[in-house]
């Protein structure tokens, strides 16, 4: 059964430092996104993304972080100058359609821990 | 604005016995989607079954069931026969147009 990947599963920086977190989304999916769970909370979203370009971010996709869908597989996450408080466990997402009946397929997650 | 209410932070159930998890969601859209995800200790989400806003029938996915009730706004989660690999965290989310909004979740014990 077709699921969505990322790497690392887990990784380890120094604040200041740029992190750049991978997903390659299910094949036949158009649709992407990216969320993140702050341990113990719940899980939100930040950013929605088709036809190679954000269609959708919430108030904590803010300038430091970006997406791109660099080839036709990978899609990534990029947070410019990790802070304390990004670390967090990232969900990359994917689904065929935008329609509400659509499922999002979730990856596995990169628990991310800023230092 | 769209949220979704989960007042059960935590459960202990007997193993074998059927579990309900409550939910509450408030939307003004006329089309939505009503979803319940599993994140087990590992961490990764695993979705469970989905309730459209149009959907007569409950869905219904082997041992889960969704009892979507639309005039109050709920869509609780039934498990009949618990096993001890349903201990989990329990998120309620709805799909609005482009993100998933979820709920704070129920950490769900199975007792052996």
């Amino acid at each position: 059964e077709p699921e969505v990947t990322q790497t690392p599963s887990h990784q380890v920086t120094q604040m200041g430092q740029e992190v750049i977190l991978r997903c390659v989304p299910i094949s036949n999916h158009l649709y992407f996104y990216w969320y993140r769970q702050i341990l113990g909370q719940k899980v939100e979203f930040l950013v929605s993304f088709y036809n190679n370009e954000i269609s959708e971010k919430s108030e904590i996709f803010d300038d430091q972080f970006s997406v791109e869908r660099p080839d036709g597989s990978n899609f990534t996450l990029k947070i410019r100058s990790t802070k304390l408080e990004d670390s967090a466990m990232y969900f990359c997402a994917s689904s065929r359609d935008r329609e509400s009946a659509e499922t999002q397929y979730f990856g596995p997650g990169t628990r991310l821990l800023v230092l | 604005a769209q949220k979704i209410t989960q007042t059960q932070p935590g459960m202990f159930v007997q193993e074998k016995e059927a579990v309900t998890l409550d939910c509450t969601y408030d939307t003004s859209d006329p089309s939505y989607g009503l979803f319940w995800y599993k994140q087990p200790s590992s961490g990764e989400m695993i979705f469970l079954i989905y309730q459209g806003s149009y959907d007569q029938q409950n869905a219904t996915e082997g041992r889960y069931s969704l009892n979507f009730q639309k005039a109050r706004k709920s869509a609780n989660l039934v498990i009949s026969a618990s096993q001890l690999g349903d201990s989990a965290m329990y998120f309620c989310a709805m799909r609005a147009w482009d993100k998933i909004i979820f709920g704070k979740g129920t950490r769900l014990h199975i007792l052996p």
